[in-house]
Formats: C-alpha cells, structure tokens, sequence
C-alpha cells in the first residue's frame, strides 16, 4: 500500500521569503502523480502544483516549485515571496495510475504553514 | 472558471437520521469522488464513481454508505443513520476533463456535525 509521509506538522515564514515543504512516499508503482494542495482556513482543497513521475523535469507554477527525486521518493515544496495569504495548510498527495481513470488520492497528514509579516 | 459545488456548507444532525450532501461537478469531467477529513487528521477516499457506479471505496464506506447520480449534473452521498464518528468536513471531487484528466478539483466541502 502507498504511503505519504509529512515529517513537518508546522512551519513558518516571514513574508517574501522562501519556504520549503517535505514530503515523501513509499511505493512500488512506477507510473503515479503527485500532487501539493493548499487548504487556508476557509478549507476548500486547492491544487497548488502537480507532478507526473514520468517527467525528469521538476513542475513550476509562478512562485511555487517542486524538488522531485523520484529515486528517494521525495517531493518537496518550495514557496518563493511568500506572501500572507499562502497561510494555509499544505497537504501532498499520492495518485496511482490505473486504466480507466478512477484514480484516489492518498494524502499525507498536513503541513501547517504561517507567513508572517 | 469552472469549479465544484456543494451544498450544504453546513449541517448538524441527530445521530442515527439520514444525512445527504450534494455536489455539482465541472460539467465536463466524467470521474467522481467523495473524500472526508476528520478535524485535525488527514484527507481521507471513500469512494469513487464513474459511469453511473461505484469503481472503488474504501473500507469506511460500508452500508450505512451510498452514492447516487441522480440526473446529469448532482452527485450525492447519503449516510443512512448517522453516527457520532461521521462528523467530518465531506469533499466531492470530479476529474477527466479532455485536457486534464488526472487533476481531482474539490468542491468547498459540507461540514457534517452528528450530535
């Protein structure tokens, strides 16, 4: 069974610097997605960023980018200019691929993020 | 843009009534799923639904469980009698537009209180 580990349960940042998020999963699977969303107190679930293991190329989107090291199985966030309204907690998720499409989400349990001014 | 809905936002209920939580996919996507988050644990799968039924669940869902697509826009999960255990904040999530099929966009979620 896939597992997804978030060693931080808290972390903190002054505003516009950078912050790196852990994550790391165990599987066997060598065709998967990993995902980072974003969950402020309102606590809708919002995709931050996503990453195909097939892809040697790390994701970027704007101010947030990954560290995927697919041979540690580990895949990490980085939040650059960290601004307050990023306050949130962050959750990685697992998604095995199957024929068919009907893939579930395996989360980590959370990352609290607070950006200070 | 295009996004999940869900109503109610919230709802308190006497344990052991029938609860059910709505959901709105994007109208395009053809995958749907239900996920809860307990306060303060993780986001948890119960179920997923494609084509009108059930393609996985997880071992929470049991009986007391049932999804139902009852037209061609809600998505529904119904908790037959509700117990003290099922207060969670319930997420729908749809995916597999033509473009993006694997991303999962959730709804705002339904916060579930049993009493």
């Amino acid at each position: 069974a896939q597992t997804v580990t978030q060693s931080q349960p808290e972390m903190s940042v002054q505003e516009a610097e950078t912050v790196t998020l852990s994550c790391t999963y165990d599987t066997s699977e060598s065709n998967y997605y990993l995902f980072w969303y974003k969950q402020p107190p309102s606590r809708q679930m919002i995709l931050v960023i996503r990453q195909e293991a097939y892809k040697q190329q790390n994701a970027t989107e704007n101010r947030f980018s990954v560290n995927f090291q697919k041979a540690a199985k580990s895949f990490s966030l980085k939040i650059s200019d960290s601004q307050l309204g990023d306050t949130a907690m962050y959750f990685c998720a697992f998604m095995k691929l199957r024929p068919g499409g009907y893939n579930k989400l395996i989360f980590g349990a959370g990352t609290r993020l607070a950006v200070h001014p | 843009e295009p996004e999940v809905t869900q109503t109610p936002s919230h709802q308190v209920t006497q344990m052991g009534q029938e609860v059910i939580l709505r959901c709105v996919p994007i109208s395009n996507h053809l995958y749907f799923y239900w996920y809860r988050q307990i306060l303060g644990q993780k986001v948890e799968f119960l179920v997923s639904f494609y084509n009108n039924e059930i393609s996985e669940k997880s071992e929470i869902f049991d009986d007391q469980f049932s999804v139902e697509r009852p037209d061609g826009s809600n998505f529904t999960l119904k908790i037959r009698s509700t117990k003290l255990e099922d207060s969670a904040m319930y997420f729908c999530a749809s995916s597999a537009s033509p473009s993006d099929e694997e991303t999962q966009y959730f709804g705002p979620g339904t916060r579930l209180l049993v009493l």
